[in-house]
């Protein structure tokens, strides 16, 4: 059974690049899309992205000018980088797995990490 | 950007109850329709996907119906685990959106 995990720091500083990467187990990472997924402090689900596992990705317009989505097919993972980041961009982060049908279905979520920016 | 609206944002029913969520997509999504469940502190658990479909595992008293732009999640006896955050996604688009939300709470 397919699972997903997230790493990466738990804080970063104003204007500093958020990294996380989110390594796929139980299953390879070929063949399906990969997305990243925020939720600030109490509020919904916003999709930042996706990356296809031949590199093809697809940004969120309202990120995409601060957002890189990679993959690492050997190692099974993928990941995220977020720069300029702000208060705004504190949340939980998700990674999760899609192409049940359409890119945006997505059918297996990691547990999430949370980031926090501030000095 | 498609917008999803979710009605209501929030309700309170008691165990036993017949439920229904309504989301509407501000133009055609045809059934790419996606429901998940979130409880507190947890990732969302997708429901039903492309409308109608329910996801492997997923008690079949969850049921999703609707296309185009107007979309139901019901479930027809409630049950104490399922007083969670309901969620509806479109993925017809490039850029999937989610609603804003449903929270189903104890009466």
């Amino acid at each position: 059974q397919v699972q997903l995990q997230e790493s990466g720091p738990g804080l970063v500083k104003p204007s500093e690049t958020l990294s996380l990467t989110c390594t796929v187990s139980g299953g390879s990472i070929s063949s399906y899309y990969w997305s990243w997924i925020r939720q600030p402090p109490g509020k919904g689900l916003e999709w930042i992205g996706y990356i296809y596992y031949s590199g093809s990705t697809n940004y969120n317009p309202s990120l995409k000018s601060r957002v890189t989505i990679s993959v690492d097919t050997s190692k099974n993972q993928f990941s995220l980088k977020l720069s300029s980041v702000t208060a705004a961009d504190t949340a939980v982060y998700y990674c999760a797995r899609g192409g049940r049908i359409a890119p945006g279905d997505m059918d297996v979520w990691g547990k999430g990490t949370t980031v926090t920016v501030s000095s | 950007d498609i917008q999803m609206t979710q009605s209501p944002s929030s309700l309170s029913a008691s165990v036993g109850d017949r439920v229904t969520i309504t989301c509407r997509a501000s133009q055609s999504i045809s059934s790419y329709l996606n429901w998940y469940q979130q409880k507190p502190g947890k990732a969302p658990k997708l429901l039903i996907y492309a409308a109608s479909s329910l996801e492997s595992g997923v008690p079949s008293r969850f049921s999703g119906s609707g296309s185009g732009t107007d979309f139901t999640l019901t479930i027809s006896s409630l049950q104490p685990e399922d007083f969670a955050t309901y969620y509806c996604q479109q993925s017809y688009s490039t850029l999937p959106t989610f609603g804003g939300g449903t929270k189903v709470e104890i009466k």
